[in-house]
């Protein structure tokens, strides 16, 4: 069974960078499958952060991709997601997740963490 | 690319049927049969209902069925019950893009 598991910093000050790490454990994430961000406001919808596989294709929503970086640590079988210059609009919880291929939907999430940016 | 457009709420009583709808483009919903459906509840991670327009995942409910008629997706939940309360997203692949709906909140009355 895979699980992923958000981590990193509650609070982010504004106008500095938002890191988290996913965990995943029960599968090798340098196998194969895609791997992604999304996010989700409080009291909002979702928001498709960007995508990465495993052999080193990313793909990033065109409105965050000036600010994104999604990269991949297989020897920690984690990946990692870094916002920068974040506003109060960034404040969210963000959610990892794992899609099969591109075009097919996330079927095992994190659970989520909550960042809010302070100003 | 925008997101995909849901109506903010809907509502029934415990036993009858409701669609949910999710439009979009000819570039996305219309482009790809690759339309998702997932739902939350308060305080907890999406679960995938419904992938390839009309598909559930092992262990969904047969009561969750999905459709598609040119750039609009619809999700129809028969037999309504009082778990089924929460919020609903439809997704869909366009151009190596994800795109979400804004969310549509079922009340079960």
């Amino acid at each position: 069974q895979v699980q992923l598991q958000e981590s990193g910093p509650g609070l982010v000050k504004a106008s500095e960078t938002l890191s988290l790490t996913c965990a995943v454990s029960g599968y090798s994430i340098s196998s194969a499958y895609y791997w992604g961000w999304i996010r989700q406001p409080p009291g909002k919808g979702l928001e498709w952060i960007g995508t990465f596989y495993h052999s080193g294709s990313t793909y990033y929503n065109p409105s965050l991709k000036t600010r994104v970086t999604i990269s991949v640590d297989t020897s920690k079988n984690q990946f990692s997601l870094k916002l920068t210059s974040v506003t109060a609009a960034d404040t969210a919880v963000y959610y990892c997740a794992r899609l099969r291929v591109m075009t097919s939907p996330f079927d095992y999430w994190g659970q989520g963490t909550l960042v809010t940016v302070s100003s | 690319q925008s997101a995909l457009t849901q109506p903010a709420s809907v509502s029934g009583s415990p036993g009858q049927s409701i669609t949910i709808s999710c439009t979009g483009t000819s570039t996305d919903i219309g482009g790809y049969d690759y339309v998702s459906w997932y739902q939350q509840h308060p305080g907890k991670a999406p679960k995938l209902i419904i992938f390839g327009v009309n598909f559930r995942p092992s262990g969904v409910s047969d009561r969750f069925s999905g459709s598609k008629s040119g750039n609009t997706a619809s999700l129809t939940i028969s037999g309504l019950q009082a778990e089924d309360e929460a919020d609903y997203f439809c997704s869909s692949y366009t151009s190596s893009i994800t795109l979400f709906g804004g969310g549509t909140k079922l009340t079960v009355l």
